[in-house]
């Protein structure tokens, strides 16, 4: 069974450019979930997905990114305009169901923002 | 505000030294306590759930336990393929997101 897939595996763009990263989650999971880590700080919840809804966006940092999750399969996260302290690693995961259950996660994307 | 705190921040130890690792956490209704490995250049990798006080749960070289205010993670006679970086995170009550700890960062020299 395939895990959970993260398009690009790393991506260096410039300050003011659009980026827009990718995850495939495992097939049949209906939560999907935003994670990042910037540089020297713990992993940090962006949002999460049930099917094509979005159920929980309070870690979003502001309106410079736009998740995505048509037909409730793949999502994109896109960071249009770019800023410096976008860098870090976007990681996806996936789950079967809510609640305190196992969380599958991907390899993670490495933003570099120059 | 709710918190998860890791200890050491990093740990050497000799193949088959013994260690425990610390999670203390402050959240205001515990729903679950999770236990992730992560390998250089990889995504957290699952190892434990735990839901409650007093539970314990253990794989191969790895027992985690859970009291009220902290998670331990003990390594029992460790090999150089446990060194990783081990992820805690908490979730809490009416949310399915994770609060994550920076991690330890463990290495295990033969």
């Amino acid at each position: 069974e395939a895990g959970v897939t993260q398009f690009p595996s790393h991506s260096v763009i410039e300050k003011g450019q659009t980026v827009t990263l990718r995850c495939d989650p495992i097939s049949g999971h209906d939560n999907l979930y935003w994670y990042r880590r910037v540089m020297g700080k713990e992993i940090k919840f962006l949002l999460h997905f049930v099917k094509e809804s979005k159920q929980d966006e309070s870690g979003m940092p502001n309106n410079r990114f736009l998740a995505e999750r048509t037909g409730g399969t793949y999502s994109t996260l896109k960071v249009q305009p770019a800023e410096l302290e976008d860098s870090g690693v976007y990681f996806c995961a996936s789950s079967l169901r809510t609640g305190p259950t196992e969380a599958f996660f991907g390899q993670g994307t490495r933003l570099t923002v120059v | 505000e709710d918190q998860v705190t890791q200890s050491p921040e990093a740990l050497r130890l000799q193949e088959g030294e013994s260690s425990s690792l610390n999670c203390s956490y402050t959240v205001s209704g515990l729903r679950g306590l999770f236990w992730y490995r992560q390998d250089p250049g990889k995504g957290p990798e699952f190892l434990f759930t735990l839901y409650s006080a007093g539970e314990e749960k253990e794989k191969e070289r790895l027992k985690a336990t859970l009291t009220k205010k902290e998670s331990f993670l003990h390594i029992t006679a460790p090999k150089p393929e446990d060194s990783a970086t081990y992820l805690c995170a908490v979730q809490e009550y009416n949310t399915d997101k994770l609060i994550f700890g920076t991690g330890t960062r463990l290495q295990v020299f033969p």
